[in-house]
């Protein structure tokens, strides 16, 4: 069954300070990729989302993301980051563009250090 | 820009109790989505719908059912709650598929005593 996996449940770093959070999915295709972020008591939004094309996307405030066929990854990046960016982030993929099943990881929860 | 209210924002209800969450959307969206949030699960499909009148289930959807009533609103119940079903349902809406961008709302959270 395709499964996406967030082997981080909880990531901190410190204000100022690069960041990587890990997505890695399991389908044999090349699926439609995405994160989403959830600020407390809000629903999720997009950060971005790869179709095809450049390998690495950018997204909202800084964010960008690689997809790495080969390793069946698609990690989030940020070079430098504000107290703000504190949130659960969501990696996501769909497999099929009118299937409706949107697949979604256990969330990475990113707090930041002042 | 649009919007996505989900009614009520806190459900508490009894064990066995039918309990129904709504939500509306006011991008005009054709395709609408309900998941369940779990601490530390992810967010699972229980129900989504195409377009009006149109109902296809998730992953997740035995023990609930939905209702598109219009293109603006699509319903779940929770045929008969239990306890640990308490969790975080948030409602999604997209222009076609699911790999557009979904846009959510913030939420309803069950609470089953």
């Amino acid at each position: 069954a395709q499964s996406v996996t967030q082997p981080d449940a909880r990531v901190t770093v410190s204000e100022g300070a690069s960041l990587q959070l890990r997505c890695k999915y399991s389908y044999s295709g090349t699926p439609y990729l995405f994160w989403y972020v959830q600020y407390p008591r809000q629903g999720l939004q997009l950060l971005l989302k790869y179709y095809s094309g450049d390998p690495v996307v950018q997204g909202v405030n800084g964010f960008e993301a690689e997809f790495i066929k080969s390793n069946s990854s698609f990690h989030l990046r940020k070079a430098s980051v504000h107290w703000s960016d504190s949130a659960v982030y969501f990696c996501a993929v769909s497999l099929n563009y009118n299937q409706g099943k949107l697949i979604f990881g256990q969330g990475t929860k990113l707090s930041i250090k002042p | 820009g649009g919007i996505i209210t989900q009614t009520p924002k806190f459900l508490i209800g009894q064990e066995g109790q039918k309990l129904t969450l709504k939500c509306q959307q006011n991008f005009n969206h054709d395709t609408m989505y309900w998941y369940r949030q779990d601490s530390g699960k992810g967010l699972r499909l229980i129900y989504y719908s195409i377009t009006e009148n149109d109902l296809q289930k998730g992953d997740l959807s035995e023990g609930y059912d939905a209702s598109r009533e219009k293109k603006s609103s699509f319903s779940l119940t929770v045929t008969s709650a239990q306890k640990n079903e308490m969790a975080v349902f948030l409602c999604a809406s997209s222009i076609l598929g699911s790999a557009e961008t979904l846009y959510f709302g913030s939420g309803t959270r069950l609470t089953v005593l």
